[in-house]
């Protein structure tokens, strides 16, 4: 049972350039969430799914975009990165009041 | 969504027992109280959950007045693997899809 896994654990990419974070999760839970985690702060909701085939903004969507391709699956694009997007992304799946979350993608944009 | 304002951060030697609270002011009838854990460079870990009253397990207890608008999370004997940042959550298990962190308390366990 593995849980909420994330690929890749780490990235680089340079202004401007697109990629897609992957997230899979095991547990048949019905809801999915994104968020990002600067330096030092909390974390922020970008995007969520409360089930499969819907998806909807959180609090710093912009820049992103969001695919439930499945119940399993959540995916994040960055279309076209800058440097303001440099965090740590957590991917995570809920079951009433208690979330489980993956070990995260460290993205750095240059 | 129930907005929760936590200290940013408290210091607390090993061994000693420390309370964080919690105050989420506008709380839903049916609301419930979740804090999670958080180690640098890891994703949050679910701590423990509670509605009314007082709820223990393993790891900490969670106390609730009856008014509801507060919480206090209690950490019993902290070590210095304690030292993390803990977060408060409210919302309805069953119908908060927008699952919203706080900035946390940042503990510190001193030796």
């Amino acid at each position: 049972n593995a849980g909420v896994t994330q690929t890749p654990k780490f990235q680089v990419l340079k202004t401007g350039q697109s990629m897609t974070l992957q997230c899979a999760q095991d547990m048949n839970h019905n809801s999915m969430y994104w968020y990002r985690q600067d330096p030092g702060m909390g974390l922020r909701l970008i995007y969520y799914s409360a089930s499969e085939g819907t998806t909807d903004k959180g609090e710093v969507p912009n820049g992103y975009n969001v695919s439930r391709l499945n119940k399993r699956e959540f995916s994040l694009r960055l279309e076209s990165a800058a440097p303001s997007q440099t965090s740590v992304y957590f991917c995570a799946s809920r079951k009433g009041s208690e979330a489980f979350f993956g070990q995260g993608t460290r993205l750095t944009v240059v | 969504l129930a907005k929760t304002t936590q200290p940013i951060s408290m210091d607390s030697y090993e061994g000693q027992e420390v309370n964080i609270t919690c105050s989420h002011n506008n709380i839903a009838t049916n609301d419930y109280i979740t804090w999670y854990q958080q180690f640098p460079s890891q994703g949050p870990r679910f701590i423990i959950q509670g509605y009314k009253t007082k709820v223990t397990n393993e790891v900490a207890s969670l106390f609730i007045p009856a008014d509801r608008k507060s919480s206090t999370l209690s950490l019993p004997r902290v070590s210095l693997s304690d030292t993390a940042v803990y977060y408060c959550l409210v919302g309805d298990p069953s119908g908060t899809y927008k699952y919203i962190f706080g900035t946390g308390t940042r503990l510190k366990v001193l030796a």
